[in-house]
């Protein structure tokens, strides 16, 4: 399986709600990053939280990271219909072979209804 | 602006036949990178520059060549030995300072070239 995988693959919510997606991985890190996709659209890089970070805060969104169960979440809040678009955790990996690599799970659909 | 340039956005290829995209960036980032995407699925990496002149295999590079020789530019040639070629590919650059300087691999993604095989 994947290093990273992003739980759950899809999800709808209401406009001013709050989106939160989930993310694992299996190999010690250097460094966690989130993305965004808009359909059919390259990748654009979100927020980087490095391995001795807990918690970081970028405007709407809170990403926090446990590395002893080796996983992060991403908190959008107050949602708008502009946030729908595919998220995917990336990971800059430490250790094994995939050292030094930066790889991506398979992501999670938001769809955030007007 | 800073960014970078795929093109075409769209291609069509016939069976045996091999294809190149473009990919070019003016964001001085020393590292260049091409990915797969597959409908429903996240991205794979096929090839990786640090250097000019420089290249590595990435996870799936079996099918696909490439070559470096200017900073700026990091074509991908899509070869008629890869089996299942259709697909979104996406190339991406960072600063690539150092493995693990602060931003050094922080990705700047172009807008994709969907490759379509008839």
């Amino acid at each position: 399986s994947q290093q990273g995988e992003e739980d759950p693959q899809a999800l709808s919510i209401q406009e001013g709600e709050n989106a939160t997606m989930n993310c694992s991985y299996k190999t010690s890190i250097n460094n966690l990053q989130w993305y965004r996709q808009n359909s059919g659209r390259g990748l654009v890089h979100l927020i980087l939280i490095r391995s001795n970070e807990r918690e970081k805060h970028s405007g709407r969104l809170r990403v926090t990271l446990d590395t002893s169960k080796k996983s992060s979440s991403l908190l959008i809040t107050a949602s708008r219909a502009a946030d729908t678009a595919s998220y995917f955790c990336a990971t800059l990996n430490a250790g094994g072979t995939s050292y030094g690599k930066l790889t991506f799970g398979q992501g999670t659909i938001l769809t955030v209804h007007p | 602006d800073g960014g970078i340039t795929q093109s075409p956005k769209y291609l069509f290829r016939k069976e045996g036949q091999n294809v190149t995209l473009s990919c070019e960036q003016n964001l001085n980032h020393d590292a260049m990178y091409w990915y797969r995407q597959d409908p429903g699925q996240g991205l794979r990496l096929i090839y990786y520059s640090q250097i000019v002149n420089d290249f590595q295999k990435g996870d799936i590079a079996e099918g696909y060549s490439v070559s470096r020789e200017k900073k700026e530019s990091f074509p991908l040639t899509v070869t008629s030995a890869q089996k299942n070629p259709t697909a979104f590919y996406l190339c991406a650059s960072s600063r690539g300072q150092g493995l693990f300087s602060s931003g050094a691999n922080v990705l700047t993604f172009g807008a994709g070239s969907r490759l379509t095989v008839l």
